[in-house]
Parts: C-alpha cells; structure tokens; sequence
C-alpha cells in the first residue's frame, strides 16, 4: 500500500526554527511536496523536491532523501502567521498517478 | 492571473439528493484534480481530468462522478447524498497532468453540509 507520516501537532515559539517530517512508503515514487493551508482556507503549494537533497524558498527550505523515503520541511525565523497545517504529499506512478497527501501537521506558533 | 474558483462556497442538502458542484482552473492549466477533505480522513482525492477525459480516480463510490469541458472547467457531481458526504471539497488545478500535478493550485472549496 502507500502511506505517509508525519506528526500530527508541532508547537515552537515566535523566531525559533521548526522541523516537519514526512516519511512515505509507496513504489512508483516521484517526487515529494508541502503544502500550506491556514484555518478555513485552501491548501497553498509551498515547495516540490524530486531529486535527494535541500530546496530554499525564503524561511521554508524543504529536504529529500529518496534512500530513506524521508523528507521535512525547515521553517526558520518562525512567525504568528506560520501557525497553520502543513501537508506532505507524493506523487506515485503507481495506480495510475495520483497526489497522495498526508494526514498533516497542526503547527502552532505562540509569542 | 486569476486563482481557482469554486462555486458555490457553502451548501447545504438534504439526504437522498444529488449536487453539483463546479471549478473554474487557473487560465493556461489543463488539468483539475478534486479532493474531499473531512478532519478524520485529512485530503482524500477524487479524481483528476485533464483534456476532458478522467486520468485517474481514488476510492469512492460510484455516486461520485465528475466531468470536464473543453475550457478546461470541471464539475463534480454527488447523487444520492449521505450524511457522510458532509466535508469540504477542494478543486486543484495543474499546468499538466502526472508528476506536473505535484505543483498544483487549490480553489477556496465547496462546504457541503448534509443533513
């Protein structure tokens, strides 16, 4: 079958670096993705690694090993707005091609 | 450019009825994947068309059904609702189908309320 993890709650304090990490078990693997979305609002693409290593985009970097089906996404300088749900997803060949997410990580920011 | 659009925002039905709802992509984007997300099953995917025809669909039952046109807009239809289908259901946009879908673009969702 094909499956994701990753924490259901993540609690860090406003200009601290947070870590979110996604493990995956699937065949046909493509690539990974992180998605954002805010309470009441829709999902936002944040950050896509195909190959192994560290992607940057602003304070969201986000990690690829393929050998480990493993990924994470690094928040640093952590704001208020950042309190949101994170989604790892991936892409499987398998079954045809589809998006699978994860269940998603609840990421509170406090003062 | 405009961003995905869904319409309507907020339904409410009543068991044993059908509904349909529709998702304008972002212009250029040909391909529209649907998603139901409940807080227990997190992002649930539906299906995904692109070029009209469907390329991929996930575990549901046949009352759920979808369709896409020529201008690339796609509606989804549910008949025979029940109280189980209550969730909110997002429509994505892509520029292309398969691995292009890891990109995709999220419409504001349908909140539909069965009851």
């Amino acid at each position: 079958g094909q499956s994701l993890e990753q924490p259901s709650e993540v609690t860090a304090v406003e200009g601290a670096i947070v870590q979110i990490n996604c493990t995956y078990q699937t065949s046909g693997f493509y690539g990974l993705s992180w998605y954002q979305q805010h309470d009441g609002g829709a999902p936002t693409f944040l950050s896509y690694n195909g190959l192994d290593g560290l992607e940057e985009t602003g304070r969201f970097s986000s990690f690829l090993s393929r050998s480990d089906s493993y990924g994470y996404l690094l928040l640093q300088e952590l704001q208020m707005k950042d309190s949101a749900s994170y989604f790892c997803a991936v892409y499987s060949y398998n079954q045809g091609g589809k998006l699978i997410f994860g269940q998603g990580t609840e990421l509170s920011v406090k003062p | 450019k405009a961003g995905v659009t869904q319409t309507p925002r907020y339904l409410i039905k009543t068991r044993g009825q059908q509904v349909t709802l529709s998702c304008s992509p972002i212009s250029g984007h040909r391909s529209v994947s649907w998603y139901q997300q409940t807080p227990g099953q997190g992002l649930q995917f539906l299906f995904e068309y692109f070029s009209e025809t469907q390329r991929n669909k996930g575990n549901f039952p046949g009352r759920f059904s979808g369709r896409q046109f020529s201008n690339s807009r796609s509606e989804m239809n549910v008949s025979t609702l029940e109280l189980g289908d209550s969730a909110l259901y997002l429509c994505a946009s892509s520029l292309e189908s398969g691995t292009g879908s890891l990109e995709q673009y999220f419409g504001p969702g349908t909140r539909l309320t069965v009851t």
